[in-house]
């Protein structure tokens, strides 16, 4: 299997920026997606392909990978941003997600 | 609009069998595969497996394998979740997710079935 590790936590003050790691070996050789899962709810992709935005995803997002690390960048923090974030790649036909990151809006 | 519909919420006991289903809609069922999420009570998401539905071609994560399968309808456009023998430790949302290609992102998910397994 392949670890991805993700920090338990971040906070942003309100319409500041967020950056969410996401740590792999050597990640920049494979695809990362970010989803967004509020509470009570289901998942959303909010990044593909490291830096795809989905249609009706805010330009405020937008994502990076290099190296060991891939990241998702949320530009003016809303409060509506807190949520979960989880990143996923796919390694051996097998998905992989990381443990996840609970954003927190000050 | 594509959408993906997911079975009500299920109180089993342990031993029992249970099968959930996710009836989709709004797109050509055969043309993306389906993938199935495990998230436990306040942890974070796992994938347990996908299906090809247009060939049933299935692949599950090995710690679940034996346990559980996964399968299609083609003629419902309706992909489901099964277990002959349920555990305690199943109990979590299980969420049904589209993707076009086998190792694509999920684009599209089901609002999630919440399965509990208590004695």
């Amino acid at each position: 299997s392949y670890d991805l590790t993700q920090p338990l936590a971040v906070s942003v003050a309100l319409g500041q920026t967020a950056r969410i790691t996401c740590g792999g070996n050597n990640i920049e050789n494979r695809n990362v997606h970010w989803y967004q899962q509020r509470p009570g709810q289901a998942p959303v992709l909010v990044i593909f392909k490291d830096t795809q935005r989905p249609s009706g995803i805010p330009e405020r997002f937008s994502g990076s990978n290099s190296g060991n690390t891939a990241t998702l960048t949320i530009t003016t923090a809303q409060v509506g941003d807190e949520a979960d974030y989880y990143c996923q790649v796919w390694d051996d036909n097998s998905g992989e997600f990381g443990g996840g990151t609970k954003l927190t809006v000050l | 609009e594509v959408r993906l519909v997911q079975s009500g919420p299920e109180m089993k006991k342990p031993g029992e069998s249970l099968r959930i289903s996710c009836q989709t809609s709004g797109y050509i069922f055969p043309n993306y595969w389906i993938s199935w999420v495990r998230q436990l009570p306040g942890k974070g998401l796992e994938w347990v497996g996908k299906i090809d539905p247009s060939d049933s071609y299935v692949n599950i994560r090995p710690f679940f394998r034996g346990h559980l399968t996964i399968s299609t309808d083609k003629s419902t456009d309706t992909a489901y979740l099964q277990w002959t023998s349920l555990r305690a430790s199943d109990t979590a949302m299980y969420y049904c997710a589209r993707q076009q290609y086998a190792n694509s992102p999920s684009d599209y998910w089901g609002q999630g079935t919440l399965i509990t397994v208590a004695s």
